[in-house]
């Protein structure tokens, strides 16, 4: 079956560690993105990668770094810099950049 | 700038009850629209989509969401929510002059009571 998984679905790290979140899709699709979402505020974008080798800022990529070397990965690096990192990831494709997304089932980032 | 609103935060509606959910776009030009449902813990799964032509649209699980461009409005509805519908439902519109992203609403939280 096609689709997105992100892995772990739990993650836990001590303040001051940089940790890397997976995403991967088999459905063929040349866009990525990653999300964060906080509850009350919905989501808000990080990054986005419309093709492979190259990607942009979202709203709040601040203390995030991305890389997008395979079509089928996009994995985001939540570094020390971020402030306050603990919160739901949610990754996504899309086959171009203005259709519908498919979202993956979300890691949930948890840092004492 | 583009932005999506959806005033109402939480709903609580009767199981057989119809559903309205509200979302209000800004945005200049003609806008992608979508409707997403999240359980929790989950991710987000696609409703509907509006893009052009009939401004009713179908989705799955019996809902269907209408663009109205004068009022700057795509509600979603179904006519009789069952209990499986309790979830968070957030409206989108895609950015169309910077590469498609998404603007999300704030989302709406459903409660379906027997």
């Amino acid at each position: 079956d096609g689709g997105i998984t992100q892995s772990p679905k739990y993650l836990f790290r001590k303040e001051g560690q940089n940790v890397t979140l997976s995403c991967e899709q088999n459905l063929n699709h040349d866009a990525m993105y990653w999300y964060r979402q906080d509850p009350g505020q919905g989501l808000r974008l990080i990054y986005y990668s419309q093709i492979v080798n190259d990607f942009q800022k979202g709203d709040i990529a601040e203390g995030y770094s991305v890389s997008r070397e395979k079509k089928e990965s996009f994995p985001l690096t939540v570094t020390s810099a971020q402030k306050n990192p603990t919160a739901f990831y949610l990754c996504a494709s899309s086959k171009r950049d203005r259709d519908e997304q498919y979202f993956g089932p979300g890691t949930r980032l948890t840092v004492t | 700038a583009q932005s999506v609103t959806q005033p109402d935060i939480h709903i609580t509606v009767s199981e057989g009850a119809s559903l309205e959910l509200r979302c209000n776009y800004s945005y200049g030009a003609t806008p992608y629209l979508f409707w997403y449902v999240q359980s929790p813990g989950q991710g987000l799964q696609l409703l509907l989509k509006y893009f052009s032509g009939d401004t009713l649209v179908q989705g799955i699980k019996g809902f269907e969401a209408e663009f109205k461009r004068s009022q700057s409005s795509f509600n979603l509805r179904k006519p009789s929510v069952h209990w499986s519908d309790a979830a968070e439902y957030f409206c989108a519109v895609a950015r169309g002059n910077q590469g498609g992203k998404l603007i999300f609403g704030q989302g709406t939280e459903l409660s379906v009571k027997p």
